[in-house]
């Protein structure tokens, strides 16, 4: 079945700096979307993708539908406390199983203020 | 807009008894909504996609008898865990499609303990 791997599974890093994360698929993906998860509480939509080569920005965070539509990234810049969390890739390909959001292993984000 | 409230937020029953989750889209319609499960440190996982007026459809591997969708009205849909056991102690979240299939709004989940 379809698959999503996510990198890096964790990141330790110092507030101020920029963060970097993606997601690569074995199959096409129609749409991309990137979520963060609080300890305790559901996934926030952070970002939603839909052509392939589309970048898009939500304050500090920018993120891109790859060109092949088998990747997509997302960046933060300036790290603060409050970014610490889960972060997760999701992607859907139509042609697949329902259309359903497959979900990548997550990166947990850890910021030293 | 798009909020998603599930109740309760955590539940602990005792082996054999059946509970509850109810999710609702508070600010919207939601003709879909997803049923997630989620171990403690892993992603989640999709257990069945619950369509208004109709059947849920259940993910391979998950059992329908166990874990009854009802999707009765267009902002609730419940999860009711049968003969509940400790294995299925986990965070149990819900979402719900707003304005198009492709982004799903999450509800802050339900921590299931089953003792």
């Amino acid at each position: 079945g379809q698959q999503l791997n996510q990198s890096p599974q964790s990141m330790f890093i110092q507030e101020g700096e920029d963060v970097s994360m993606n997601c690569t698929s074995s199959s096409i993906f129609n749409t991309w979307l990137w979520y963060k998860q609080d300890p305790g509480e559901g996934p926030v939509l952070l970002i939603a993708l839909y052509k392939a080569g589309e970048l898009t920005s939500n304050g500090r965070l920018t993120a891109q539908f790859g060109i092949t539509r088998k990747d997509s990234f997302l960046n933060i810049s300036a790290s603060i406390p409050s970014d610490v969390g889960i972060y997760f890739c999701a992607g859907r390909n139509y042609g697949g199983s329902q259309g359903n959001l497959i979900f990548g292993k997550g990166t947990k984000l850890s910021v030293k203020p | 807009g798009a909020v998603v409230s599930q109740h309760p937020s955590w539940v602990i029953c005792k082996s054999g008894t059946s509970v509850k989750i109810e999710c609702r889209s508070l600010d919207f319609q939601a003709t879909t909504m997803f049923w997630y499960r989620q171990f403690p440190k892993q992603s989640l996982m999709l257990m069945a996609t619950s369509n208004e007026g109709s059947k849920a459809t259940y993910e391979q591997g998950v059992e329908k008898d166990k874990f009854l969708i009802n999707h009765a009205s267009l902002t609730l849909s419940t999860l009711t865990v049968t003969s509940a056991h400790p294995e299925d102690s986990s965070f149990y979240i819900c979402s719900a499609t707003h304005l198009g299939p492709e982004e799903q709004y999450f509800g802050p989940g339900t921590r299931l303990t089953v003792t």
